[in-house]
């Protein structure tokens, strides 16, 4: 059974920087490609990061390019998103999602996630 | 970017009733479609990919179809569990897009 377990948010300043974690199991993590995705209070779903295997390219939205890093570390099975710069808009609940495939394919799992709130 | 467009944004609908959400893309992308449910306070959950598959486990009454720019989400009869906010998602290219979310009502 495929299982992800975001853990990291919080609450953080304007300016501020955190740092999320999934980790995963039930599947081979170095395989398969990996994202983040949010939900901001009263929007929708936004995609906001992508990782995929072959070479370990990286892709982010514009929102948050320039700001956010996306990592994996294959021994510990865990994806991780590296927020700085944070802005009141970036408030939201993060989830990690797995893809079927090592890149441009759909997502089959996802996290439960976790909220990050940025606030004064 | 690709830009998704849901239509409508909202939906209020009964129990047994027929529906339908449309999506576009603003360029073609084959059938690189998904189709994801979210309810509140719970995680999102895929339901159909490559505009017309069924993930394992999504009830029948699921069904998409369309390739290009134009798809279609149907729910052949409604049961009380299927209110809840869909979004198309394209996966043609990154970055991947949603589509702005159809809340479906009782």
């Amino acid at each position: 059974e495929v299982q992800l377990w975001e853990s990291g948010g919080g609450l953080v300043q304007p300016g501020g920087s955190l740092r999320l974690s999934c980790a995963g199991s039930g599947f081979t993590f170095s395989t398969i490609a990996m994202g983040w995705v949010r939900l901001a209070p009263g929007k929708g779903l936004e995609w906001v990061s992508g990782l995929i295997h072959s070479g370990g390219t990286s892709y982010y939205a514009d929102s948050v390019k320039g700001r956010f890093t996306i990592s994996r570390d294959t021994s510990k099975n865990t994806l991780y998103l590296q927020m700085n710069s944070l802005r009141d808009e970036d408030t939201a609940i993060y989830y990690c999602a797995k893809e079927v495939s090592s890149g441009w394919s759909y997502f089959d799992d996802w996290g439960q996630g976790t909220l990050v709130t940025v606030s004064s | 970017d690709i830009h998704m467009t849901q239509s409508p944004s909202s939906l209020s609908a009964s129990v047994g009733d027929r529906i339908t959400i449309t999506c576009r893309a603003s360029q073609g992308i084959t059938n690189y479609l998904a189709w994801v449910q979210q309810k509140p306070g719970k995680a999102p959950k895929s339901l159909i990919y490559a505009a017309s598959s069924l993930q394992s486990g999504v009830p029948s009454r699921f069904s998409g179809s369309g390739s290009g720019t134009d798809f279609t989400l149907t729910i052949s009869s409604l049961q009380p569990e299927d209110f809840a906010t869909y979004y198309c998602q394209q996966y043609n290219s990154y970055p991947y897009t949603f589509g702005q979310g159809t809340n479906l009502e009782i």
